[in-house]
């Protein structure tokens, strides 16, 4: 079966502008997660999805972050007014469940730069 | 905040070596696990200790846990040119309400030479 996938795979815009990043996860996993990589950093937890619970956006950086999931199948990450300290990686993953030994399965992420 | 640490930042060594990374958390954990990534892209699962147990292997990996002293080791043996990537640390909390969460460490970049 397919992983997670994610688009688009790089995305250069303009400081102040608004961006959309997708992600797919795999079929029948219920968790999702987005995760924030600057570079030459390790991953920066931002937002979960589990089923349909209340989202955990504890890692959010700030109000211009949001996401949103519908059910268990797509979701997508909004970040508006984007500010060069915007430019990173951002990485989605998704697992079966979330009790503690599930595996995160990771997306090739989306690299963005702001200018 | 990063929980995980990895030490070396960056380790160089000849094809057939074997590699040592080692990775210190604050928390306590329900588990910890390593990922490898190449080329700054998606992160591969590589191996789950779990806080019970102390030394696992899978295939040329070998991961050690010691919880007294918060620390966790990855052995690759007979290291391979396919190897050189980034590796992380992970560690899941056992705070009921988000041990679902993994926190990262800053990794290590492994390059083996051929």
């Amino acid at each position: 079966g397919a992983g997670v996938s994610q688009s688009p795979s790089n995305k250069v815009t303009e400081k102040g502008k608004d961006v959309e990043l997708r992600c797919d996860p795999i079929s029948g996993h219920t968790a999702l997660y987005w995760y924030r990589q600057r570079l030459g950093q390790g991953l920066e937890f931002l937002i979960y999805f589990q089923g349909n619970s209340a989202p955990d956006k504890s890692g959010l950086p700030s109000d211009r972050f949001s996401a949103e999931r519908t059910g268990e199948s797509v979701s997508t990450l909004t970040i508006q007014r984007t500010q060069q300290e915007d430019s990173a990686v951002y990485l989605c993953a998704s697992s079966f469940g979330t009790g503690g030994t599930y595996e995160q399965y990771f997306g090739p992420g989306t690299r963005l730069t702001v200018t | 905040s990063q929980q995980g640490e990895e030490d070396p930042q960056a380790l160089s060594i000849q094809e057939g070596e074997n590699a040592t990374m080692n990775c210190s958390y604050k928390t306590s954990i329900n588990n910890l696990q390593w990922y490898r990534q190449n080329s700054g892209r998606g992160l591969v699962h590589l191996i789950l200790i779990r806080s019970n147990e102390r030394e696992k292997h899978s295939g040329r990996l070998r991961v050690t846990l010691d919880t007294s002293k918060k620390s966790s080791s990855l052995l690759i043996t007979a290291s391979r040119a396919a190897d050189t990537a980034s590796y992380f640390c992970a560690t899941r909390s056992i705070s009921g309400g988000s041990n679902y969460k993994l926190t990262f460490g800053k990794g290590t970049l492994l390059t083996v030479n051929p």
